[in-house]
């Protein structure tokens, strides 16, 4: 069945590092993937997504690439801010109603 | 237009009492999903149901769960008779339609703790 796998956490990086937050999937057909965001106590937030392969996902400095050969989503950004601290998660949806989420990694960006 | 809107935001039961968790979703759209999450873990998929049906609730324990989203008013999630395993937070989402490309919007989740 369709699956998401991410790249465990905790990450503790300093404030503009570069961050990669690695997530692989498994899928028949033609999914969709995402990233979301969950900050302390709230909800999830979509933070970026790609419908098709070599799409490009951006949002806030945040870069996502669907990559069909490597089955990959691994997500990205240049330079962090303390603001970026929350736990990011890697989601896909395929034909039909559930979206399956990995297990969520979670980033400490110190000053 | 208002997101996703989940109450109570945190809920407190003794074992064996019942919790319900409502979940209005997003104006507009007409298909809710319940996710648990526990303990540093990702989210489960429970339920998903559209306006008066449940469409696949594969995700559903079998025994003392169950969901609803009547015509009228918001969905539902019950839970009966309480276990400390049932503590997590249960997060809801809603979605225009059904689309891959349709994203799922999240409410700010129901944080149950059983005692």
């Amino acid at each position: 069945g369709d699956s998401v796998t991410q790249m465990e956490g905790p990450v503790t990086l300093s404030e503009e590092a570069f961050l990669t937050i690695n997530c692989t999937y498994t899928a028949t057909g033609y999914p969709s993937l995402f990233w979301y965001v969950q900050y302390p106590g709230e909800g999830l937030q979509l933070l970026l997504k790609a419908t098709k392969a070599d799409d490009k996902g951006s949002n806030k400095g945040f870069e996502a690439t669907y990559r069909k050969e490597t089955t990959s989503f691994h997500l990205e950004k240049g330079s962090v801010q303390v603001s970026d601290s929350a736990v990011y998660f890697c989601a896909l949806g395929n034909t039909g109603n559930q979206f399956y989420f990995g297990t969520g990694t979670s980033l400490t960006v110190i000053p | 237009n208002a997101g996703v809107m989940q109450n109570p935001r945190h809920l407190v039961r003794r074992r064996g009492q019942e919790a319900r968790l409502r979940c209005s979703p997003m104006k507009g759209h007409s298909h809710v999903y319940w996710y648990r999450q526990l303990p540093e873990e990702g989210l489960k998929f429970m339920v998903y149901l559209q306006k008066e049906n449940i469409i696949d609730e594969s995700g559903m324990p079998k025994e003392r769960f169950s969901a609803e989203f009547p015509k009228e008013g918001p969905s539902i999630l019950r839970i009966q008779q309480v276990v400390r395993g049932d503590s997590a937070a249960y997060f809801c989402a809603s979605s225009p339609s059904l689309d891959t490309k349709n994203i799922q919007y999240f409410g700010a989740g129901t944080r149950l703790s059983v005692l």
